[in-house]
């Protein structure tokens, strides 16, 4: 039973366009999302995180939106740039008294020149 | 700069062997993970552990157990190694900030092939 979704495998975007990548989530305890960018042959790095509380959280060219009522949440870049193409997963976090994480599938985001 | 080591990038073992992947983290970090990545499935939670010696299982422990002695380190063990096992094994530190996401930082990753 997966708690966290990522529907799309893979989404291709022109360099300078808008990349919008989607996540579903089943659980209601998770108190915080977060979204990681994994390159190939490199361990994930921390992107950009958005509490439970808040429907909105922006970093530079990075947007999270949290939609609580339908369990979804999205991750907008723009403009999107070649350098961005990697693969993105979606995380819950839920506190458990250690933090439990639990990741998506991931997408992976081709960005073209 | 914070950095999360594994002690290696390629380990090949052979069915029934015991297994040790250790993980170490120099930013006096609470919690420690251990992940499998396989394609399609994303990263899966195999243990994970907020305070030394204490841990818990996460979605995948069966196969696995772990040792934390010390802070920094946090070993995982494969018992007896199978050929399922096989796969792409990342460990993970976090501050444990109840406040804040408390996001992970994040080892290069071991790639285990069990023949």
């Amino acid at each position: 039973d997966q708690q966290v979704k990522q529907n799309s495998p893979s989404l291709s975007v022109q360099e300078g366009r808008i990349s919008i990548l989607n996540c579903d989530y089943t659980n209601s305890m998770f108190d915080y999302f977060l979204w990681y960018k994994k390159y190939p042959a490199e361990g994930p790095t921390f992107l950009i995180s958005i509490s439970s509380i808040k429907d909105k959280n922006e970093d530079g060219r990075f947007t999270v939106f949290l939609n609580k009522s339908a369990k979804h949440l999205s991750l907008h870049i723009v403009p999107s740039q070649p350098g961005d193409s990697a693969v993105y997963f979606c995380a819950a976090r839920q506190n458990t008294g250690g933090f439990k994480t639990i990741f998506g599938a991931g997408t992976r985001l081709f960005v073209k020149a | 700069d914070v950095k999360v080591t594994q002690s290696s990038r390629y380990l090949v073992k052979r069915t029934g062997e015991k297994v040790f992947l250790e993980c170490v983290q120099d930013m006096d970090h609470e919690n420690m993970f251990w992940y499998r990545q396989d394609p399609g499935l994303g990263l899966r939670l195999i243990y994970f552990s907020y305070d030394v010696k204490m841990k818990e299982k996460g979605d995948i422990p069966e196969g696995y157990s772990v040792s934390r002695e010390k802070k920094e380190r946090f070993s995982l063990i494969l018992e007896s190694a199978s050929t399922n096992q096989t796969s792409m094994y990342l460990c993970a530190s976090s501050l444990g900030d109840s406040l804040g996401g408390d996001e992970q930082f994040f080892g290069p990753g071991t790639r285990l092939t069990v023949l």
